[in-house]
């Protein structure tokens, strides 16, 4: 089976912080994705990559940053967080092999902001 | 650029019974492809079903049923003999031919009874 974990579930940070969010998958997958859950707005695309070092932005990009040094670890970077970016926050990886594939997602990890 | 709607944020059915979800997407591209994930309680996300737009034939997962109408646009997902462990949100994504993200609906909730 697929495996994307997240390492943190759950975290508290401060107005100002810088965050790293955690993504690692195990499956040799391509692509990997962060997304954001907010109740009543479903998912929404931060950012994605298609290889180590290369990033796309999504829908809603601003304020955060990404890095993929190596092909299994995606992270999610809040240079300084704000209380609006209080969210779900979902890592997603999957296959380029052909077209349409599955996208296999992570946990998810809990962020407030305070 | 592509929009999904589901304009049921919430249903509720009791077990053993069949409910229907509603989606409809909006895009001018002829291939495409469409998911149903599952997002019980537990939180990690998760595929039901998907479908290829440039196949007449719904797709059926088991107790999993979808009704696609191509040029209503539409993308309903069927759940007969509902269990206990249905109860979760569901969300309805769309995935244009040659790009590996997708565009989420805003999820409906279904909540089954006993």
């Amino acid at each position: 089976d697929v495996k994307v974990t997240q390492s943190s579930r759950y975290l508290v940070k401060r107005t100002g912080e810088k965050v790293f969010l955690e993504c690692v998958q195990d499956m040799d997958h391509e692509n990997m994705f962060w997304y954001r859950q907010d109740p009543g707005l479903g998912l929404r695309l931060i950012y994605f990559s298609y290889d180590v070092k290369m990033k796309e932005k999504g829908d809603i990009p601003e304020g955060y940053s990404v890095s993929r040094e190596k092909k299994e670890r995606f992270s999610l970077i809040l240079e300084s967080a704000s209380t609006n970016q209080t969210s779900m926050y979902l890592c997603a990886s999957s296959l380029t092999d052909r077209a349409g594939n599955t996208i296999y997602f992570g946990e998810g990890s809990w962020l407030t902001v305070v | 650029a592509q929009t999904v709607t589901q304009s049921q944020p919430e249903m509720s059915v009791q077990e053993a019974e069949t409910v229907t979800l509603s989606c409809t997407y909006d895009t001018s591209e002829n291939n495409y492809y469409l998911f149903w994930y599952k997002q019980p309680p537990s939180r990690q996300m998760i595929l039901v079903i998907r479908q290829e737009a440039y196949k007449q034939q719904n797709a059926t997962e088991n107790r999993f049923s979808v009704n696609f109408q191509k040029a209503a646009k539409s993308f309903s997902l069927k759940i007969s003999d509902s269990q206990l462990g249905d109860t979760a949100m569901y969300f309805c994504a769309f995935m244009k031919q040659g790009y590996s993200t997708l565009t989420f609906g805003k999820g409906t909730m279904l909540l089954v009874s006993p």
